[in-house]
């Protein structure tokens, strides 16, 4: 049990368009969705959290009108790259948990930026 | 502030060998939540063991047990008789009211 999942697993995008990536908990319910960045050997930064049907908390230095996050059920979480540039090139990753005790790791999507 | 130190950027072990990896945390919460993540090559987070705070007991899971120091704030993680397949980068993660904090990874090479 508690999988999740990330759609796409790789995508590659020309500067200035926008990227969508959806996050899944496939046999549970999510209250509390999770977005994360992670450059090459480095660790897990947070980006912003999510609760469904409401706003996204932001991390400070985290651009929210870049990065759109969208909660709409108990099952799905998108983050969209808005106008992309080569800098946001890196892997994100997205967890998800239905308590304060654990949470669950997609397997990311890795977006090239060109 | 709520930070987690690996000290160790990189570690090898010989196969069948048994290594420690080490991680320290900074706190001023009393109920919280200790993780060892592995990350191998696929980039999938994936959990190696998991330690309540109000937990005395040490955690074991098989071949991967931890020695959880509360008063020192130490969470290392001993893997014994070391497999090829445990190659890769380890991280040491707190997790408190919902958010977690993660350390910056041990890199493991498994020497066969």
């Amino acid at each position: 049990g508690a999988v999740v999942s990330q759609h796409p697993s790789r995508v590659i995008c020309k500067s200035g368009t926008s990227v969508k990536i959806e996050c899944r908990s496939l046999d549970f319910q999510a209250t509390t969705m999770f977005w994360y960045r992670q450059f090459p050997k480095q660790s897990l930064m947070l980006m912003a959290t999510s609760n469904e049907g409401s706003k996204a908390t932001y991390e400070q230095g985290v651009e929210k009108d870049k990065f759109l996050i969208n909660h709409a059920s108990l099952t799905l979480s998108t983050l969209t790259v808005t106008s992309a540039h080569p800098e946001d090139s890196s892997f994100y990753i997205c967890s998800a948990s239905w308590g304060a005790t654990e949470q669950f790791f997609g397997p990311g999507t890795r977006l090239t930026v060109l | 502030a709520q930070t987690v130190t690996q000290s160790q950027p990189e570690m090898s072990v010989q196969e069948a060998e048994t290594v420690t990896l080490s991680c320290t945390y900074d706190t001023s919460e009393s109920d919280y939540y200790l993780f060892w993540y592995k990350q191998p090559p696929s980039r999938q987070m994936i959990l190696v063991i998991r330690q309540e705070a109000y937990k005395q007991q040490n955690a074991t899971e098989n071949r991967f047990s931890v020695n959880f120091q509360k008063a020192a704030k130490s969470f290392s993680l001993k893997i014994s008789d070391s497999q090829l397949g445990d190659a890769a980068m380890y991280f040491c993660a707190y997790l408190v009211g919902n958010q977690f904090y993660f350390g910056t990874g041990t890199s493991l090479t498994v020497i066969p």
